[in-house]
């Protein structure tokens, strides 16, 4: 257990629904992040936020909206995804933002699924 | 751009034996190296973390080191067992102050 708690585990979407992605951490820390783990693909950073402010938008499309409402909650909201949206969705946090000597602590992920 | 490499994609070895894992990076501006641990179905886990001052990193079984110059880390794991079977990741966090992460080495230890 590393503190970083995701729901749900798996998700199955069509096209057309809207959903959500929660993430939520007891570690005290004052950054999130995003990101996407695509078979065969190396993980990809989507936000970041910094005391609930969005200091990150790795060029993610607007059918990806995330949410920041305190500092230990963030959501992923999605809405007419593509099947190629397909992947793991991984949430972390970490003390700050950028930090050098701060490690980054991860969820175990939603498995989201677009058919 | 930053890019990552890690070799071979996948390992498998008995257990006992002693391993090496590789990475290199094409950017040697960096501030930090990472090497995590992820289980099926899991999220990472962090195993050791090189600043870019350093040359190694030692945690038990594991040590990590550091040639910035050269964009090479190497993962040694000692005595490897079974229960080090997982995909291992090599980040680094580079100018941005993000992480970029290679595709990873899937290791099966055999027992």
């Amino acid at each position: 257990e590393t503190g970083v708690t995701q729901t749900p585990r798996h998700l199955v979407m069509g096209m057309t629904n809207k959903k959500s992605l929660k993430c939520e951490q007891h570690l005290g820390h004052n950054a999130m992040y995003w990101y996407k783990q695509s078979a065969k693909k190396p993980l990809e950073l989507m936000f970041v936020y910094s005391l609930e402010e969005r200091v990150e938008n790795n060029s993610v499309p607007s059918r990806f909206s995330p949410e920041c409402p305190n500092s230990s909650h963030l959501f992923l909201h999605l809405h007419t995804l593509q099947p190629e949206d397909s992947a793991l969705y991984l949430c972390a946090s970490s003390q700050v933002a950028g930090g050098t000597k701060n490690i980054q602590y991860f969820g175990a992920g939603t498995r989201l699924s677009v058919l | 751009k930053q890019e990552v490499t890690q070799i071979p994609a996948a390992l498998s070895v008995p257990e006992g034996e002693n391993l090496v894992l590789n990475c290199s990076f094409t950017d040697s501006a960096i501030y930090n190296l990472q090497w995590f641990r992820q289980d099926p179905g899991k999220g990472l886990t962090s195993l050791l973390l090189i600043q870019s001052s350093q040359r190694e990193q030692t945690s038990g079984r594991l040590n990590a080191s550091l040639d910035k110059s050269s964009g090479r880390s190497t993962l040694y794991i000692a005595a490897s067992q079974p229960g080090d079977s997982a995909t291992y990741l090599c980040a680094v966090m580079g100018s941005a102050r993000q992480l970029t992460f290679g595709s990873g080495t899937q290791l099966t230890v055999l027992p």
